[in-house]
């Protein structure tokens, strides 16, 4: 993917309660990977989940669930049962084959108690 | 297994400086490539090595260049550094299976 949008700076969900993480992609590419990733504030990078351009079905990684949309370009990130510790920035990002991410400007997520 | 290690975590250098730093990757992997995070921004590709030599580059000048030893492992180097070079710089490692591992990072300031 050549181009990553995140519109929402910051989201706030109650703990226990599942939040969705917006993400668009521009590309021209027919075959490319959507990845995204979890920062703490300790600054590693964690992988969360992957979709690829040709999966049929949407990816899903424990309480991690992506709802890819091809048509419309969107790969949207949905966390169920939220809990404190998801508290943390959020990266979309978009790559072809094993050559570079292309990263979005990142969500920051505020889980409340 | 370790993961991807990145050294050093921490580095104060002075305008026009020069700058190394080393990633160790994840055992399996062969390619490494390196990002640079300013504050609040996403990661920006500096650029990938595989097998010893650059295979990709993104947006940055001359002044960035890097290394790629015979045990994968790799090295970033910053010459003539600017305040704006102020950055967390990442290296992620990959292999033969699609999937990306990055380490916690070098952060870098530049005073």
């Amino acid at each position: 993917a050549q181009k990553i949008t995140q519109t929402q700076p910051g989201m706030f969900v109650q703990e226990k309660e599942a939040v969705t993480l917006d993400c668009t992609y521009d590309t021209s590419d027919q075959s490319y990977g959507l990845f995204w990733y979890k920062q703490p504030s300790s600054g590693e990078m964690i992988f969360l989940i992957y979709q690829g351009s040709y999966d049929e079905q949407n990816a899903t990684e424990g309480r991690y669930s992506l709802n890819f949309q091809k048509a419309r370009k969107s790969a949207n990130l949905v966390i169920s049962a939220s809990q404190l510790g998801d508290s943390a920035m959020y990266f979309c990002s978009g790559g072809t084959s094993y050559g570079k991410l292309t990263f979005g400007q990142g969500t920051i997520l505020t889980v409340h108690p | 297994d370790a993961g991807v290690t990145q050294s050093p975590t921490h580095l104060i250098k002075t305008r026009g400086q020069q700058v190394t730093l080393r990633c160790s990757p994840k055992s399996g992997h062969d390619t490494v490539s390196w990002y640079q995070q300013a504050l609040g921004q996403g990661p920006q590709f500096i650029f990938q090595y595989y097998e010893e030599e650059e295979r990709q580059r993104g947006n940055f000048p001359d002044r960035f260049s890097g290394h790629q030893f015979p045990n994968y492992s790799s090295e970033l180097n910053v010459n003539a550094l600017l305040l704006g070079d102020s950055a967390l710089y990442l290296c992620a490692s990959s292999g033969p299976v699609l999937g990306y591992t990055f380490g916690s990072g070098t952060r870098l300031t530049v005073v």
